[in-house]
């Protein structure tokens, strides 16, 4: 069964800081990709950031990259330079192909202050 | 291109009733998935669809159901409405070729059950 696991519910980050943001998962497959979504008050998922998991090179994009431990099942997302309007919800997510279904972490709220 | 797309966005139902939420996938996307998410947790997988067929469910009961048309458009139903079905309603869409299974999603439906 695909899990996946954040374990810090709320974080805060100064205004032009870096923030980053950890994430585990569990999954039984070998062909997997996965995401961080942020979700602010409007509540749309938006997409942040993407990894597939046969690629060894970790994906980035613009302010995001991520952290990306294959054999640690370790997924993290640091955010660089903050800015207001990155703060709200994000959430993990892991997909494999056969599941056909994202599997979602709890979710972290990160405030960034001015 | 417009986004996936999903109406309406906030409806008020009694218990009891029946509601229909509706997604339309963006263009030149088959797959088109349901999530819930209620308030303070991570979206919860409901249904996938890939043409027109069931390809995946979600641990929900029979008072959901879901199907999906030549257009690729899809429709989510709930039966006998309960109180603990108000939440947000996500449908997704994704394409292996267009998008390397990258999943995006609508701004969701607001469902509350008084």
């Amino acid at each position: 069964a695909q899990t996946v696991t954040q374990s810090q519910p709320e974080m805060s980050v100064q205004e032009a800081e870096t923030v980053t943001l950890s994430c585990t998962y569990d999954t039984s497959e070998s062909d997997y990709y996965l995401f961080w979504y942020k979700q602010p008050p409007s509540r749309q998922m938006i997409l942040v950031i993407r990894q597939e998991a046969y690629k060894q090179q970790n994906a980035t994009e613009n302010r995001f990259s991520v952290n990306f431990q294959k054999a640690a099942k370790s997924f993290s997302l640091k955010i660089s330079d903050s800015q207001l309007g990155d703060a709200a919800m994000y959430f993990c997510a892991s997909y494999q192909g056969g599941s056909e279904k994202l599997v979602f972490g709890k979710g972290m709220k990160l405030t960034v202050n001015p | 291109d417009a986004g996936v797309t999903q109406s309406p966005t906030h409806l008020i139902k009694t218990r009891g009733q029946h509601v229909t939420l509706r997604c339309s996938p963006i263009s030149g996307h088959k797959s088109v998935s349901w999530y819930q998410q209620v308030l303070g947790q991570g979206p919860q997988f409901i249904f996938q669809y890939y043409e027109k067929e069931e390809r995946g469910r979600g641990n929900f009961p029979d008072r959901f159901s879901a199907r999906q048309f030549p257009n690729y458009s899809s429709e989510l139903n709930v039966n006998a409405l309960l109180l603990g079905d108000s939440a947000l309603y996500l449908c997704a869409s994704r394409s292996r070729l267009i998008s390397g299974n990258t999943i995006y999603f609508g701004e969701g439906s607001w469902l509350t059950v008084v």
